[in-house]
């Protein structure tokens, strides 16, 4: 099916554990970006890929990691959980300068 | 950084009302874009404006590009209990390499 695909939908982890958030989009879009979104924060941006290969640091990034081998995928890994990572996290694709298309998110607890 | 004023934080209105929202910015954008989150979903694009000036409407949702381009705002007319969630306004500025700002969110509830 067309579209955008995060896994898992529900991830519970212990503090210092890695942990891998995968994002998988199927329309060749040039721009990823992985956002976190709690309460009273909205959505920030934590990196974001122009193209496969090429990433840079967002609003939030420390703690986490990106790649970008391949187009179509943009993991996100936390090297080292911490209970703060605690949120949701979002995945999106887009077309340059244009609207995102939003994954339906994974809800990420830490303990 | 650029950095979007939405507003209101919150709304509890009754259905059948209408409803305002707004978004301001100190920073230009090129495109404004208005997602509406359902509970428990990715947010989801209403509607995208790409001029100053511009007024675009969706079925009962109407948004405006402002003409400083700084400023935009989405009106929903005769509410229903199905357009409770969280709306976000974002903005993109065309050298920002295709990132959107993102405003905090208005979440509206609607009693019925």
């Amino acid at each position: 099916d067309a579209g955008i695909t995060q896994s898992p939908r529900y991830k519970i982890t212990e503090t210092g554990r890695q942990v891998t958030l995968m994002c998988h989009q199927t329309w060749s879009h040039s721009y990823m970006f992985w956002y976190r979104q709690d309460l009273g924060h909205g959505l920030r941006l934590i990196y974001y890929s122009a193209a496969a290969d090429i990433t840079d640091k967002g609003e939030v990034p420390d703690g986490y990691v990106v790649s970008r081998s391949k187009t179509e995928n943009f993991p996100l890994t936390l090297e080292s959980a911490t209970r703060s990572q605690t949120s949701v996290y979002f995945c999106a694709s887009s077309d340059r300068d244009a609207e995102a298309f939003f994954g339906q998110g994974t809800r990420l607890t830490v303990v | 950084g650029q950095q979007l004023n939405q507003s209101p934080q919150s709304m509890f209105i009754q259905e059948g009302e209408d409803v305002s929202m707004n978004c301001t910015s100190s920073s230009i954008f090129n495109t404004w874009l208005w997602y509406k989150q359902d509970p428990g979903e990715g947010p989801v694009l209403l509607i995208a404006l790409y001029k100053a000036g511009e007024l675009t409407s969706n079925g009962r949702l109407t948004a405006q590009f402002g003409i400083t381009r700084k400023d935009s705002f989405l009106n929903i007319s005769a509410s229903i209990p199905s357009d409770v969630g969280i709306y976000f306004c974002a903005g993109i500025f065309r050298t920002n390499a295709g990132k959107s700002t993102f405003g905090d969110g208005t979440t509206l509830t609607v009693k019925p």
